[in-house]
């Protein structure tokens, strides 16, 4: 398996611009997450989803959108770029069993600058 | 609502000796407990985690933490580090009162273990 995947590793924007941060999982999860890790602040959720077709927002997700028509990806698109949105983005999925919260394994992330 | 505070944003330590990593919570319902690791340019790895039983959780690569309810703490130990433990850790709490399984995050302790 190869857990979970992210494109691209680097990106540089300029303001204004548009892009999409890609994720997909191989473990088959019906969860999947986006957080945005910025220095000192620990990792905010953006967005999540708990199956394909079924989204909601997390903490922080003013600026973004996200889809998920499969259970394999989950893109974060981001319309109008902004500096604010300079930070690492992971992609995270788990398997959400009854019966408690399951481990959410990481992919390596995305670090975006926006100039 | 809750939250995670890690009271130490760095800790540097010389190998082989004991370190301890502290990470209170707040919360109105019962949680479950977890702490991650991000070594350089990587994305998190699960360290270990409290459902419920033992109040003593042993994890990967030698670390342990006990969860301490009537503190609301679940300080995370090793007694003896290497070089290969520096990285940033993460304690992160989740309940079930959301569908899913959402994680809140600690802002991070950076443990650096000196030759």
């Amino acid at each position: 398996n190869a857990g979970v995947t992210q494109t691209p590793k680097f990106r540089i924007l300029k303001i204004g611009q548009s892009m999409t941060l890609q994720c997909t999982q191989d473990m088959n999860h019906n969860y999947m997450y986006w957080y945005r890790q910025d220095p000192g602040m620990g990792l905010k959720l953006i967005y999540y989803s708990v199956g394909a077709g079924i989204t909601d927002k997390g903490e922080v997700p003013n600026g973004y959108n996200v889809s998920r028509s499969t259970t394999e990806d989950f893109p974060l698109r981001l319309e109008l770029a902004a500096p604010s949105q300079t930070s690492v983005y992971f992609c995270a999925s788990s398997s959400g069993t009854s019966g408690g919260p399951s481990e959410q394994y990481f992919g390596p992330g995305t670090r975006l600058t926006v100039t | 609502a809750q939250s995670v505070t890690q009271l130490d944003s760095q800790v540097p330590v010389f190998e082989e000796a004991p370190v301890e990593l502290r990470c209170n919570y707040s919360s109105s319902v019962s949680v479950y407990l977890f702490w991650y690791v991000q070594y350089p340019n990587q994305g998190l790895q699960l360290l270990l985690k409290y459902l419920s039983g033992s109040t003593l959780v042993k994890g990967i690569n030698g670390f342990e933490a006990e969860f301490n309810k009537s503190q609301t703490s679940f300080h995370l130990r090793k007694p003896s580090v290497h070089i290969s433990d520096t990285a940033e850790y993460f304690c992160a709490v989740s309940d079930l009162s959301g569908s899913a399984r959402q994680l809140t995050f600690g802002s991070g302790t950076q443990l650096t273990v000196l030759p």
